[in-house]
């Protein structure tokens, strides 16, 4: 079988770091994206990682070790507008063709 | 600007009908999805498609059914054989890359349509 597993919720201050982890058991593993949801919102892609190692996209980095089928997502300088849901999703290859599976998504709260 | 497009935003059915939600793209992307949200869940794939009058099962296809007769156009209908039709519908596009891999591909979402099945 498959299954992804990130935090239901985390809650951080402004101006904090935050680090969502996400872990997976998939088979034809080929990546792993991140996505930002708001309340009701469509989401939205932040990055995707295709090989071990750290990805920067400004105050956002994403980070992939294949060996240990691990991930994260890392937000610096924690901005309220960054509260939302953020879902990891693998790419994986089947039989049927290529898909992307997501978590069930972690809430983030930013406080002040 | 580039964007795809669902409509309605919200629907309301009577239980035992059809419906059909529409979803359109004009970023010229070959592959098309939809995807089904639940109140604190992830998003399930229900169906896809990588190219014109082609389209593969997601993991949650029982219940539903698509066309794809324009690269443009991606309508799902939600058939009354599906048992809990209420969810959040959210439409996706991608390109298909030189490899024909969708995997790496961003995938661009529509704001959604809410259905509601009574």
């Amino acid at each position: 079988g498959q299954s992804l597993e990130q935090p239901s919720e985390v809650t951080a201050v402004e101006g904090a770091i935050v680090q969502i982890n996400c872990t997976y058991q998939t088979s034809g593993f080929y990546g792993l994206s991140w996505y930002q949801q708001h309340d009701g919102g469509a989401p939205t892609f932040l990055s995707y990682n295709g090989l071990d190692g750290l990805e920067e996209t400004g105050r956002f980095s994403s980070f992939l070790s294949r060996s240990d089928s691990y991930g994260y997502l890392l937000l610096q300088e924690l901005q309220m507008k960054d509260s939302a849901s953020y879902f990891c999703a693998v790419s994986r290859l089947t039989g049927g063709g290529n898909k992307l599976t997501f978590g069930t998504g972690t809430q983030l709260k930013v406080e002040l | 600007d580039g964007g795809i497009t669902q409509s309605p935003k919200y629907l309301f059915r009577k239980e035992g009908q059809n419906v059909t939600l529409s979803c359109e793209q004009n970023l010229n992307h070959d592959a098309m999805y939809w995807y089904r949200q639940d109140p604190g869940q992830g998003l399930r794939l229900i169906y896809y498609s990588q190219i014109v009058n082609d389209f593969q099962k997601g993991d949650i296809a029982e219940g539903y059914s698509v066309s794809r007769e324009k690269k443009e156009s991606f309508p799902l209908t939600v058939t009354s054989a599906q048992k809990n039709p209420t969810a959040f519908y959210l439409c996706a596009s991608s390109i298909v890359s030189r490899t024909g891999l969708i995997s790496n591909s961003p995938l661009h979402f529509g704001n959604g349509t809410r259905l509601t099945v009574t």
